[in-house]
């Protein structure tokens, strides 16, 4: 696609139940990474993948947290039994080669979660 | 511990003047450094790039500096507009982990005033 799309762009939830965050990165990108971002503070990272493979999982918050990726093209984010501090903006971002080539990463708009 | 600062104040300038952001960093061996801009309720767009190895880039109105020595990088928007107002990212790749993810700053606001 022309751009990095998210899914939902806006998703209200009820404490304790699971949600699931949609990314589609750009066309050909082997690298797909996930950021939060809290309100008014920096990106946090949470996982990339290389291909179908999540090399660094260790900014995963916790084991509510999983990201999977399919056919080097749609991954998605999947946080269980949502707490209200989830609450923030998941940013999904791709990249033709992961990071050391230092090529250019494009980020969607994210999916504003907010969990009451 | 490993740190990535930026000026968490906002920074006030009049239209014309250049601003001036910066980004300090500890405990990093960054193989290179990245600045974005960031619109409220948008994803960050980027901007520069400039490895371990440059001391300085160049785009147009907007010029990056990166100094290993004092670990920081700056980052400047010569003859700035209202609409250069946003907050601006710095993000670096680290070289002594295997991560290949980009570790970013909390970013500063920058207000141009007409």
């Amino acid at each position: 696609g022309a751009g990095v799309s998210q899914s939902p762009s806006n998703k209200v939830t009820e404490k304790g139940k699971d949600v699931e965050l949609r990314c589609d990165p750009i066309s050909g990108h082997t690298a797909l990474y996930w950021y939060r971002q809290r309100l008014g503070q920096g990106l946090e990272f949470l996982i990339y993948f290389q291909g179908n493979s999540a090399p660094d999982k260790s900014g995963l918050p916790s084991d509510r947290f999983s990201a999977e990726r399919t056919g080097e093209s749609v991954s998605t984010l999947t946080i269980q039994r949502t707490q209200q501090e989830d609450s923030a903006v998941y940013l999904c971002a791709s990249s033709l080669l992961t990071g050391i080539a230092g090529n250019t990463i494009y980020f969607g708009e994210g999916s504003w979660l907010t969990v009451v | 511990s490993q740190k990535i600062e930026q000026n968490s104040e906002a920074l006030n300038i009049q239209e014309g003047k250049t601003a001036t952001l910066t980004c300090n960093y500890t405990n990093y061996s960054p193989a290179y450094l990245q600045w974005y801009r960031q619109d409220p309720g948008r994803g960050p767009v980027f901007l520069l790039l400039i490895r371990e190895n440059e001391k300085e880039k160049r785009k147009e109105r907007l010029k990056v500096t990166f100094d290993t020595t004092l670990k920081q990088s700056l980052f400047h928007i010569t003859a700035s507009q209202p609409a250069d107002s946003a907050t601006y990212l710095c993000a670096l790749l680290e070289l002594d982990t295997g991560r290949r993810a980009l570790t970013f700053g909390s970013g500063t606001r920058l207000q141009v005033q007409p």
